[in-house]
C-alpha cells in the first residue's frame, strides 16, 4: 500500500515535443505528491509539487495533472528540451514525520 | 547548492570490510533520510531520524546501522559489505513536522564500490 508505482521507465521525446510521465498510488493517506529532478551525478532536487486538493499545478514548462478519484497523477513538460535530459522521481508523503515514498524512476532524454 | 553535505564522495573497498558515510543536514533541519540508489536504479528508503531518534525503517539491511547525533549530522555504518552493496547513498533533510513543507533535500551523495 506504500508503493509508487511510475512509468515509463525511460523516454525519448523530440526536443520541443511533450514529455509526460505517469504514477500511480494506494495509499489514500498520502496528501504531498512531488516530482524530483535527478542529474548524473546529482542527488534529486525538487521540481514541483501539489496537494490532493487542486487537480493543476503549473510551473513554468512543467504542470502536474492530479487525479485524486484514480489515485494518478502526471508531470507533463512542455516545450521539452535537451536541459530537460535526467532523471524524474515522483513522489508521495504524508504529514507528520513525513515518510516519503518514491518510484522508481523515468530517465528522459531530449534529442535535438 | 542543498545546503547538505556528505562525505566521502567516492568510497572504495573491498568485501568484508567496513565503512561509515557520514552527512551533514541543511542548518535547521531535524530530519535525516538515507537512501540508496544501485545502478539505473531507484530510491530505496533505508532510514530516517529525527531529533536523534529513528523514526521510520525501510529495506535497510541488519548488516547497515545508522545513527544521528546531538549535532543533528548522522552517520551511516556498513558492515561485511559484499558486491551487492556497491551504489550511491544519497542523505537528505528536511523540516521538523511544525515546519513541514514536504520537501526532502538531498546531498549530492557517496558512491561506494565494493571490489
Amino acid at each position: 500500500q506504500q508503493q509508487v508505482k511510475q512509468s515509463p521507465q525511460s523516454l525519448i521525446v523530440q526536443k520541443g515535443g511533450i514529455s509526460i510521465i505517469n504514477c500511480a498510488y494506494e495509499n489514500t493517506a498520502f496528501d504531498y505528491f512531488p516530482w524530483y529532478q535527478q542529474f548524473p551525478g546529482k542527488g534529486p532536487a525538487l521540481l514541483i509539487a501539489i496537494r490532493p486538493d487542486v487537480s493543476e499545478k503549473k510551473e513554468g514548462r512543467f504542470t502536474i495533472s492530479f487525479n485524486k478519484s484514480a489515485k494518478q497523477f502526471s508531470l507533463h513538460i512542455m516545450d521539452s528540451q535537451p536541459g530537460d535530459s535526467a532523471t524524474y522521481f515522483c513522489a508521495a508523503s504524508t504529514g507528520g514525520y513525513q515518510k516519503v515514498t518514491f518510484g522508481t524512476g523515468t530517465k528522459l532524454q531530449v534529442i535535438p | 547548492d542543498s545546503g547538505v553535505t556528505q562525505t566521502p564522495k567516492h568510497l572504495i573497498t573491498a568485501t568484508g570490510q567496513r565503512v561509515t558515510l557520514r552527512c551533514s543536514p541543511r542548518s535547521g533541519d531535524l530530519s535525516v533520510y538515507w537512501y540508496q540508489q544501485s545502478l539505473d536504479q531507484g530510491l530505496q528508503f533505508l532510514i530516517q531520524y529525527y531529533n536523534g531518534e529513528e523514526r521510520a525503517k525501510g529495506n535497510i539491511l541488519e548488516r547497515f546501522s545508522a545513527q544521528q547525533f546531538p549535532d543533528l549530522h548522522s552517520e551511516l555504518n556498513l558492515s561485511s559489505l559484499e558486491l551487492g552493496d556497491s551504489a550511491l547513498y544519497f542523505c537528505a533533510s528536511s523540516l521538523a513536522a511544525g515546519g513541514y513543507t514536504g520537501e526532502l533535500f538531498f546531498g549530492e551523495g557517496s558512491r561506494l564500490t565494493v571490489l
